[in-house]
């Protein structure tokens, strides 16, 4: 089955530096990608969608400054967190979309196991 | 907007038991699709079944079984004789046909925990 990584699982940032969060397809080439935060026993808010080679869409209230999305390849999206708080520390999923699916909104969406961030 | 309510935050069931999980959603559109995802402790996030809205059949994986109230707007999960390893949370979820670009509106979650 298609398999997501993210990489790192989890990271821990002094307040005010910035930390990347790469979001790979391993086995196939993601269209899409969705960016969601987490907070504990929370559900799932998407913070943004992005398509290979353009800019992100962001969900009202999400900083695009703040929350930079690159997605430069058919296989990785990134999500990098400038100048973190500790209210930026949550729990962070992405998923993805195949290409080449039934184009539909139908579609299967993988999801990452996660990456956890604390800012301290 | 569409919204998604799960209005179980917790829930408890005894091994080899029924236990069902309830989700309402609320929506002007007459084409979707809906979804339950189940979220263990490993955070991991697993599609559970999926409903097209146009199927009046209910939609079944193996123990675990939908009851899709169209008119309603409700959309229930029921697992059979559950397992210690159904232990999770359980996110109902909507998704346009048409739009909002295909994403997906989560609901807060079910923690479903199974006592042995």
């Amino acid at each position: 089955g298609a398999v997501v990584s993210q990489h790192p699982s989890w990271v821990i940032c002094k307040s005010g530096t910035s930390v990347k969060i790469e979001c790979r397809s391993l086995d196939f080439q993601a269209t899409t990608m969705f960016w969601y935060r987490q907070f504990p026993k929370q559900s799932l808010m998407l913070m943004a969608t992005s398509n290979e080679g353009s800019k992100a869409t962001y969900e009202q209230g999400v900083e695009k400054d703040k929350f930079l999305i690159n997605h430069a390849s058919l296989t990785l999206s990134t999500l990098t967190v400038t100048s973190a708080h500790p209210e930026d520390s949550s729990f962070y999923i992405c998923s993805a979309r195949e290409l080449g699916d039934s184009g539909g909104p139908l579609y299967e969406q993988y999801f990452g196991p996660g990456t956890r961030l604390t800012v301290t | 907007a569409q919204t998604v309510t799960q209005s179980q935050p917790e829930m408890s069931v005894q091994e080899a038991e029924t236990v069902t999980l309830s989700c309402t959603y609320d929506t002007s559109e007459s084409d979707y699709y809906l979804f339950w995802y189940k979220q263990p402790p490993s955070r991991q996030m697993i599609l559970v079944i999926r409903q097209e809205a146009y199927k009046q059949q209910n939609a079944t994986e193996n123990r675990f079984s939908v009851n899709f109230q169209k008119a309603a707007k409700s959309f229930s999960l029921k697992i059979s004789d559950s397992q210690l390893g159904d232990a999770a949370m359980y996110f109902c979820a909507y998704r346009s046909v048409r739009t909002n670009a295909g994403k997906s509106t989560f609901g807060d979650g079910t923690t479903l925990t199974v006592k042995p």
